[in-house]
Formats: C-alpha cells, structure tokens, sequence
C-alpha cells in the first residue's frame, strides 16, 4: 500500500532556531499534501495545505511566515518552523492521499514531535 | 459551518463490546473515516464508508447512514491494545478530511 515517510521523528531545539520537517510519499506522486499540528489530548488541526508547484494554502490563524511549506517536486513537502518557540512545541504530522484513487483513506506520515526549549 | 461531533471518552470492559457514535455536518460528502490514534503515534486507518449500510472488518465495524449525517464504529471482543483514541474524519466536497476531536477509549480489565 501507499506510504508516507516523516522526518524527524523527535527533534529538540533552542528557542530562536528554525526546523526542517520533510514529507515524502514513497510510492505514488502526491500533488497535494497536508500539514497537520496537534497539541496533547487534542484533535488534528489542519495547518495548511501543500501544493505541488505552487503556494501553500494556509488556515485561518496559521502564520504562513513562521510556517515555512515548500512543495517542489511530487514526492516531498517540506515544513519549516522558523524562529520556533516554546509554544511551537507540538506534535507535527503530514499526510497525504493518492490522486488517482480518490476515495480512498489518507496516508499519515510518523508524525514529528517537535520540544522548543 | 463543517462540524464532526464524537464523545469525549468511553470506557468499556476487556472482552465486551463497544459503539462509538459520530455526527458531522460537511459541506459536500464523499465519505467517512475511522481512524485509531494511540498516545504519540499517527493515526491508523481502520475504515472508510462512502454508502450507506455497515462495513465489517474482522473485530471492528463501521456504520454509516448518510441521510442522518451519522456514523459508529464497533468494536468487538475488546482487548487493551484497544485503548487508544478513535478519530472519525469526513471528507467533504473539496476532498478535504474534517476531523472530529477524538474519543478516548479505556479498556479495564
């Protein structure tokens, strides 16, 4: 079946840093890919939404400068926390779904958790 | 507005049986989704129904009736490796998944 890679798993950095998460679908070409961040006993909350080729489409509330999305090939989307804080400490997941089978489930990267300190 | 309304938290006995309801209101539907989350870990696919009537896959199974706007998962012979968090998830119109918040499921012994 179709897989979602996610990259790091676990990452602790300092307060001020920037982080790279990277999203790969391993086999199948994912036009589209999405950003997910959730807090502890929390649901999901979609953060934005990635767009091979072009830009990302942000929710409401989700700062697009300090969430970094680049989407350059059909394969990988990146997510960049820059100037990260001790706030921005949560558990990051990407997913995505197979464009050619449409109804079909989303496929859920290992999810990052992210530790600001 | 898109809603998904799911219990909080559930507690069943090891060996039983279980129901967890789900409610959406979506613009646009192109199916429902069971998900399983244990603490710290992605979500697991467990079931997708796009008509109406129940699913079955092994010990679980899923309902859906679209006229309702309403879906459960059913959950047989209850282990506790089935304590976990079960997120129903709709997919509306524009192919994007709206979440519930989760139902914590505790199994005692």
């Amino acid at each position: 079946g179709a897989v979602v890679s996610q990259h790091p798993s676990r990452v602790i950095c300092k307060s001020g840093t920037s982080v790279k998460i990277e999203c790969r679908s391993l086999d199948f070409q994912a036009t589209t890919m999405f950003w997910y961040r959730q807090f502890p006993k929390q649901s999901l909350m979609l953060m934005a939404t990635s767009n091979e080729g072009s830009k990302a489409t942000y929710e409401q509330g989700v700062e697009k400068d300090k969430f970094l999305i680049n989407h350059a090939s059909l394969t990988l989307s990146t997510l960049t926390v820059t100037s990260a804080h001790p706030e921005d400490s949560s558990f990051y997941i990407c997913s995505a779904r197979d464009p050619g089978r449409e109804n079909t489930e989303a496929f859920f990267g290992q999810g990052t958790r992210l530790t600001v300190v | 507005g898109q809603n998904i309304d799911q219990p909080t938290e559930m507690t069943a006995t090891e060996g039983a049986i279980v129901q967890i309801n789900c409610t959406y209101q979506t613009s646009g539907f192109n199916g429902l989704f069971w998900y399983q989350q244990h603490a710290g870990e992605a979500p697991t696919f467990l079931s997708y129904n796009v008509l109406d009537g129940l699913e079955e896959k092994g010990r679980f199974s899923s309902f859906l009736s679209r006229s309702k706007g309403y879906s459960y998962l059913l959950l047989k012979e209850l282990q506790m490796k089935d304590s976990a968090s079960y997120l129903c998830a709709a997919l509306d119109s524009n192919y994007q998944l709206i979440w519930g918040a989760g139902t914590k499921l505790i199994i005692k012994p």
